[in-house]
Protein backbone atom coordinates (compact mmCIF):
# COMPACT_ATOMS: atom_id res chain seq x y z
CA UNK A 1 0.00 0.00 0.00
CA UNK A 2 2.25 2.52 -1.15
CA UNK A 3 2.28 5.78 0.95
CA UNK A 4 2.97 8.91 -1.39
CA UNK A 5 1.85 7.69 -5.58
CA UNK A 6 3.02 9.60 -8.47
CA UNK A 7 1.35 9.09 -11.60
CA UNK A 8 2.63 8.64 -14.37
CA UNK A 9 5.86 6.80 -13.74
CA UNK A 10 6.65 8.28 -17.24
CA UNK A 11 6.22 11.39 -19.07
CA UNK A 12 7.25 11.71 -23.05
CA UNK A 13 5.52 14.56 -24.67
CA UNK A 14 6.22 17.31 -27.15
CA UNK A 15 7.39 21.21 -26.56
CA UNK A 16 4.64 22.96 -26.18
CA UNK A 17 1.86 20.65 -24.28
CA UNK A 18 0.31 21.08 -21.51
CA UNK A 19 0.90 18.42 -19.19
CA UNK A 20 -0.22 17.27 -15.34
CA UNK A 21 1.62 14.67 -12.96
CA UNK A 22 -0.88 13.63 -9.84
CA UNK A 23 0.32 12.97 -6.20
CA UNK A 24 -1.55 11.31 -3.75
CA UNK A 25 -0.85 10.45 -0.27
CA UNK A 26 -2.44 8.04 2.37
CA UNK A 27 -0.36 9.24 5.11
CA UNK A 28 -2.57 11.38 6.47
CA UNK A 29 0.09 14.64 6.38
CA UNK A 30 -1.13 17.62 6.05
CA UNK A 31 2.06 19.29 4.06
CA UNK A 32 3.05 17.99 0.27
CA UNK A 33 5.47 19.05 -1.66
CA UNK A 34 7.07 19.14 -5.25
CA UNK A 35 11.25 18.45 -6.05
CA UNK A 36 12.73 19.06 -9.06
CA UNK A 37 15.79 16.52 -9.72
CA UNK A 38 17.51 17.96 -13.37
CA UNK A 39 20.02 16.67 -14.96
CA UNK A 40 22.99 17.85 -12.27
CA UNK A 41 21.19 15.54 -9.99
CA UNK A 42 19.92 18.92 -7.46
CA UNK A 43 17.18 17.97 -5.58
CA UNK A 44 15.14 21.53 -5.81
CA UNK A 45 12.39 22.30 -4.28
CA UNK A 46 9.58 23.84 -5.65
CA UNK A 47 6.21 24.11 -4.06
CA UNK A 48 5.22 23.25 -0.55
CA UNK A 49 1.27 23.47 0.12
CA UNK A 50 -0.92 23.04 3.26
CA UNK A 51 -4.56 23.63 3.70
CA UNK A 52 -2.97 27.04 5.26
CA UNK A 53 -0.48 28.51 2.97
CA UNK A 54 1.24 27.87 -0.98
CA UNK A 55 5.16 28.52 -0.81
CA UNK A 56 6.50 28.85 -4.17
CA UNK A 57 9.83 28.85 -4.97
CA UNK A 58 11.09 31.98 -6.90
CA UNK A 59 13.17 30.22 -9.33
CA UNK A 60 9.89 28.46 -10.63
CA UNK A 61 8.28 29.72 -13.82
CA UNK A 62 5.00 30.77 -13.55
CA UNK A 63 4.03 27.54 -16.00
CA UNK A 64 4.30 25.35 -13.28
CA UNK A 65 1.11 25.46 -11.32
CA UNK A 66 0.04 23.20 -7.98
CA UNK A 67 -3.87 22.42 -7.73
CA UNK A 68 -4.93 20.59 -4.54
CA UNK A 69 -8.58 19.55 -4.61
CA UNK A 70 -7.65 18.36 -0.73
CA UNK A 71 -5.61 17.49 1.91
CA UNK A 72 -4.32 13.98 0.22
CA UNK A 73 -3.85 15.06 -3.20
CA UNK A 74 -1.52 18.25 -4.90
CA UNK A 75 -1.36 17.53 -8.49
CA UNK A 76 1.30 19.58 -10.76
CA UNK A 77 0.09 21.04 -14.09
CA UNK A 78 2.78 22.75 -16.46
CA UNK A 79 2.13 24.54 -19.12
CA UNK A 80 3.71 25.56 -22.65
CA UNK A 81 6.29 23.17 -21.83
CA UNK A 82 10.11 23.15 -22.86
CA UNK A 83 13.37 21.43 -23.34
CA UNK A 84 14.48 22.06 -20.11
CA UNK A 85 11.52 21.29 -18.24
CA UNK A 86 12.98 17.76 -19.00
CA UNK A 87 13.62 16.28 -14.92
CA UNK A 88 12.48 13.83 -12.53
CA UNK A 89 9.55 15.51 -10.27
CA UNK A 90 9.34 13.89 -6.47
CA UNK A 91 6.01 14.85 -4.82
CA UNK A 92 6.75 14.48 -0.69
CA UNK A 93 4.56 14.69 2.06
CA UNK A 94 4.92 15.30 5.77
CA UNK A 95 3.27 16.41 8.96
CA UNK A 96 3.70 20.32 9.41
CA UNK A 97 6.52 21.11 11.91
CA UNK A 98 8.01 17.61 11.46
CA UNK A 99 11.16 16.71 12.46
CA UNK A 100 11.11 13.44 10.81
CA UNK A 101 11.34 14.30 6.96
CA UNK A 102 9.64 13.82 4.34
CA UNK A 103 7.96 10.73 2.74
CA UNK A 104 8.80 10.74 -0.92
CA UNK A 105 7.30 9.38 -3.89
CA UNK A 106 8.77 7.20 -6.75
CA UNK A 107 8.94 10.20 -9.09
CA UNK A 108 7.97 11.11 -12.35
CA UNK A 109 10.53 11.07 -14.97
CA UNK A 110 9.29 13.90 -17.76
CA UNK A 111 11.22 14.01 -21.43
CA UNK A 112 10.04 16.58 -23.58
CA UNK A 113 11.14 16.37 -27.13
CA UNK B 1 23.94 29.04 -4.33
CA UNK B 2 24.66 25.32 -3.16
CA UNK B 3 23.46 25.70 0.57
CA UNK B 4 24.18 22.47 1.11
CA UNK B 5 27.78 20.67 -0.72
CA UNK B 6 28.55 17.10 -1.22
CA UNK B 7 31.75 17.10 -3.05
CA UNK B 8 32.44 14.10 -3.30
CA UNK B 9 29.72 12.35 -6.32
CA UNK B 10 30.92 8.86 -5.47
CA UNK B 11 32.79 6.55 -3.26
CA UNK B 12 33.03 3.38 -3.47
CA UNK B 13 34.21 0.47 -0.46
CA UNK B 14 35.46 -3.08 -0.02
CA UNK B 15 31.90 -4.62 1.79
CA UNK B 16 32.76 -5.05 5.78
CA UNK B 17 34.83 -1.47 5.86
CA UNK B 18 33.37 1.83 6.98
CA UNK B 19 31.82 4.53 4.41
CA UNK B 20 32.15 8.06 5.15
CA UNK B 21 30.00 10.17 3.33
CA UNK B 22 30.59 14.15 3.58
CA UNK B 23 28.45 17.11 3.63
CA UNK B 24 29.13 20.87 3.91
CA UNK B 25 27.23 23.47 4.56
CA UNK B 26 26.69 27.40 4.53
CA UNK B 27 23.64 28.58 6.10
CA UNK B 28 24.21 29.06 9.94
CA UNK B 29 20.54 28.91 10.18
CA UNK B 30 20.15 25.33 9.74
CA UNK B 31 19.18 23.82 12.55
CA UNK B 32 18.07 20.14 11.73
CA UNK B 33 20.07 17.80 9.00
CA UNK B 34 18.97 14.68 7.45
CA UNK B 35 20.25 11.74 5.16
CA UNK B 36 18.39 10.48 2.60
CA UNK B 37 19.01 7.19 0.95
CA UNK B 38 17.91 6.80 -3.07
CA UNK B 39 17.95 3.74 -4.82
CA UNK B 40 17.61 4.24 -8.65
CA UNK B 41 13.65 4.57 -10.09
CA UNK B 42 12.77 5.09 -6.59
CA UNK B 43 11.99 8.49 -4.52
CA UNK B 44 14.65 9.24 -1.58
CA UNK B 45 14.25 7.69 1.87
CA UNK B 46 14.70 8.49 5.28
CA UNK B 47 18.06 7.17 6.81
CA UNK B 48 19.10 9.52 9.91
CA UNK B 49 18.56 12.83 11.50
CA UNK B 50 20.60 15.32 13.15
CA UNK B 51 19.43 18.23 15.57
CA UNK B 52 21.69 20.86 15.81
CA UNK B 53 22.01 20.61 19.53
CA UNK B 54 24.11 17.19 19.46
CA UNK B 55 26.87 15.92 17.96
CA UNK B 56 26.22 12.45 17.25
CA UNK B 57 23.27 10.43 16.16
CA UNK B 58 23.54 6.47 16.06
CA UNK B 59 21.07 4.18 14.55
CA UNK B 60 22.77 0.60 14.27
CA UNK B 61 25.23 0.73 11.61
CA UNK B 62 24.09 4.14 10.72
CA UNK B 63 26.15 7.04 12.66
CA UNK B 64 25.56 11.33 12.13
CA UNK B 65 28.27 12.99 12.97
CA UNK B 66 27.98 17.12 13.27
CA UNK B 67 30.47 19.64 13.85
CA UNK B 68 28.75 23.11 14.05
CA UNK B 69 31.65 25.16 14.21
CA UNK B 70 33.05 23.64 10.81
CA UNK B 71 29.74 23.42 9.37
CA UNK B 72 30.22 20.14 8.39
CA UNK B 73 28.22 16.55 8.83
CA UNK B 74 29.53 12.84 8.06
CA UNK B 75 27.23 9.90 7.47
CA UNK B 76 29.49 6.62 8.78
CA UNK B 77 28.34 3.18 7.86
CA UNK B 78 29.81 0.27 9.64
CA UNK B 79 30.04 -2.19 8.30
CA UNK B 80 28.99 -1.79 5.00
CA UNK B 81 27.06 -4.10 3.09
CA UNK B 82 25.88 -4.32 -0.18
CA UNK B 83 22.93 -3.73 -0.13
CA UNK B 84 24.19 0.15 0.76
CA UNK B 85 24.81 0.32 -2.73
CA UNK B 86 22.74 3.76 -3.72
CA UNK B 87 23.09 7.43 -3.77
CA UNK B 88 22.88 9.59 -0.37
CA UNK B 89 21.71 13.00 -0.13
CA UNK B 90 22.32 15.11 2.53
CA UNK B 91 19.30 17.39 3.58
CA UNK B 92 18.83 20.38 6.04
CA UNK B 93 16.28 22.34 7.14
CA UNK B 94 16.48 26.10 8.70
CA UNK B 95 13.37 25.93 11.10
CA UNK B 96 12.90 22.22 11.74
CA UNK B 97 10.37 20.21 9.48
CA UNK B 98 8.12 21.37 7.09
CA UNK B 99 8.24 25.14 8.22
CA UNK B 100 11.63 25.59 6.40
CA UNK B 101 11.61 22.94 3.26
CA UNK B 102 14.32 20.58 2.92
CA UNK B 103 17.51 21.42 1.15
CA UNK B 104 19.44 18.96 -0.30
CA UNK B 105 23.12 18.28 -1.39
CA UNK B 106 23.68 16.53 -5.17
CA UNK B 107 24.19 13.31 -3.67
CA UNK B 108 27.06 10.88 -3.37
CA UNK B 109 26.99 7.58 -5.00
CA UNK B 110 28.22 4.74 -2.76
CA UNK B 111 29.04 1.19 -4.31
CA UNK B 112 29.85 -1.43 -2.01
CA UNK B 113 31.76 -4.19 -3.73
CA UNK B 114 31.78 -7.53 -2.17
Amino acid sequence: DTAVSQTPKYLVTQMGNDKSIKCEQNLGHDTMYWYKQDSKKFLKIMFSYNNKELIINETVPNRFSPKSPDKAHLNLHINSLELGDSAVYFCASSHTGSYYGYTFGSGTRLTVV
Amino acid sequence: DQQVKQNSPSLSVQEGRISILNCDYTNSMFDYFLWYKKYPAEGPTFLISISSIKDKNEDGRFTVFLNKSAKHLSLHIVPSQPGDSAVYFCAASGHGGSQGNLIFGKGTKLSVKP
